[in-house]
């Protein structure tokens, strides 16, 4: 069974742009979670999406949403890029919700903010 | 790979020998914590959980411990192989709180000389 996926795997934006950062779970997972991983804060949940509804919110601005398609693909965005996002950003999946079914994470999408 | 964090405590072994990591959570209502293990390059990987009415937890070759008293919590793996080489952070949560969302500790590398 293929893993998550995440694409595109390495990304270099400029301040003040936005992005747009794709999660494809492991088949039959229909939870997705994001995490921002730093150096300085280590890893921080994002949110998780199930269903198409987002399920849990972390501490983050406003700046930085996501999505679930009707096949549990999801996708992030963040808007008005700082120099401050650039992180790992890593998506994890799971049969459900998180709260009760291991997550399995992918290799994450390394965001360069210039 | 990617490089999951700097300036992390750093856990040197011999091949063979026990390695015990360590994780210090902050939220006394915390009642389920789980290990993850993150090789270069890759996402977090679940390797064993607990909740806070136990206080080890054994799994293969990996063992658990919860000192809810001092809030702390620690990771021993035995017979430490090069393919133990990563870096090791904890998460907690307050389940009964309501919340799902995790909080993770800064990790520790732990290095692995054959």
């Amino acid at each position: 069974k293929a893993g998550v996926t995440q694409t595109p795997r390495y990304l270099i934006k400029t301040r003040g742009q936005q992005v747009t950062l794709s999660c494809s779970p492991i088949s039959g997972h229909r939870s997705v979670s994001w995490y921002q991983q730093t150096p300085g804060q280590g890893l921080q949940f994002l949110f998780e999406y199930f269903s198409e509804t987002q399920r849990n919110k972390g501490n983050f601005p406003g700046r930085f949403s996501g999505r679930q398609f009707s096949n549990s693909r999801s996708e992030m965005n963040v808007s008005t890029l700082e120099l401050g996002d650039s992180a790992l950003y890593l998506c994890a999946s799971s049969l459900g919700l998180a709260v009760t079914y291991e997550q399995y994470f992918g290799p994450g999408t390394r965001l360069t903010v210039t | 790979g990617e490089s999951v964090g700097l300036h992390l405590p750093t856990l040197s072994v011999q091949e063979g020998d026990n390695s015990i990591i360590n994780c210090a959570y902050s939220n006394s209502a915390s009642d389920y914590f789980i290990w993850y293990k993150q090789e270069s390059g890759k996402g977090p990987q679940f390797i064993i959980d607990i909740r806070s009415n136990m206080d080890k937890r054994q799994g293969q070759r990996v063992t658990v411990l919860l000192n809810k008293t001092v809030k702390h919590l620690s990771l021993q793996i035995a017979a430490t192989q090069p393919g133990d080489s990563a870096v090791y952070f904890c998460a907690e949560r307050d389940e009964a709180g309501g919340s799902y969302i995790p909080t993770f500790g800064r990790g520790t590398s732990l290095i692995v000389h054959p």
